[in-house]
């Protein structure tokens, strides 16, 4: 058990530009969840997959955001024409299932300038 | 919409102390709650998971309880140490139906030596 990796640590990017983060969960967990925290706030929820199907997905993720987990195991988190409201924490977790507790990520910390 | 409170937001205390944390929730129908801790531009790690059957869960110097019927959770640290300097978030796992954890927006401790 490795934990949960996400890469990249930090990125800045520039308004516009697209960008993508890659999170890797504990290879057991069959649940995926992504969420954005910004400074000062506790994490807020943007999707979950379960498997490689995506069965929820936050108000939060505008048309600009999509999310993958393509075999089921890794997903990958793109947005598109950044802004600087983008800026924030992106972090990933997974878990086994309903009812146990998550295991998160380091997070990619996204600046958009 | 489930919501979760902590309190206080900010606390400092001298090495060695006893404190306690706080958190309270709006629905009382939950899976488990989680505490965890984050240190600056950190991911989040997790520190003791409480089962909605269970009263609370200890882990060295760090106990938790859980009162469901009244949607309060206690996180009491012992003895604390300037490593135990941190955010601490209390994230709740509810049962109406969102397949995800709705955080409070976390109390950030400082233990001053």
């Amino acid at each position: 058990d490795t934990g949960v990796s996400q890469d990249p640590r930090h990125k800045i990017t520039k308004r516009g530009q697209n960008v993508t983060f890659r999170c890797d969960p504990i290879s057991e967990h069959n649940r995926l969840y992504w969420y954005r925290q910004t400074l000062g706030q506790g994490p807020e929820f943007l999707t979950y997959f379960q498997n490689e199907a995506q069965l929820e997905k936050s108000r939060l993720l505008s048309d600009r955001f999509s999310a993958e987990r393509p075999k089921g195991s890794f997903s990958t988190l793109e947005i598109q024409r950044t802004e600087q409201g983008d800026s924030a924490m992106y972090l990933c977790a997974s878990r086994e299932g309903q009812g146990r507790g998550y295991t998160f990520g380091s997070g990619t910390r996204l600046t958009v300038v | 919409k489930q919501e979760v409170t902590q309190i206080p937001a900010a606390l400092s205390v001298p090495e060695g102390e006893n404190l306690v944390l706080n958190c309270s929730f709006t629905d009382s129908a939950i899976y488990n709650l989680q505490w965890f801790r984050q240190d600056p531009g950190k991911g989040l790690t997790s520190l003791l998971l409480i089962q909605s059957s269970q009263r609370e869960q200890t882990s060295g110097r760090l106990n938790a309880s859980l009162d469901k019927s009244s949607g309060r959770s206690t996180l009491y640290i012992a003895a604390s140490q300037p490593g135990d300097s941190a955010t601490y978030l209390c994230a709740v796992d509810d049962q109406t139906g969102a397949n995800n954890l709705f955080f409070g927006t976390g109390t950030r401790l400082t233990v001053i030596p």
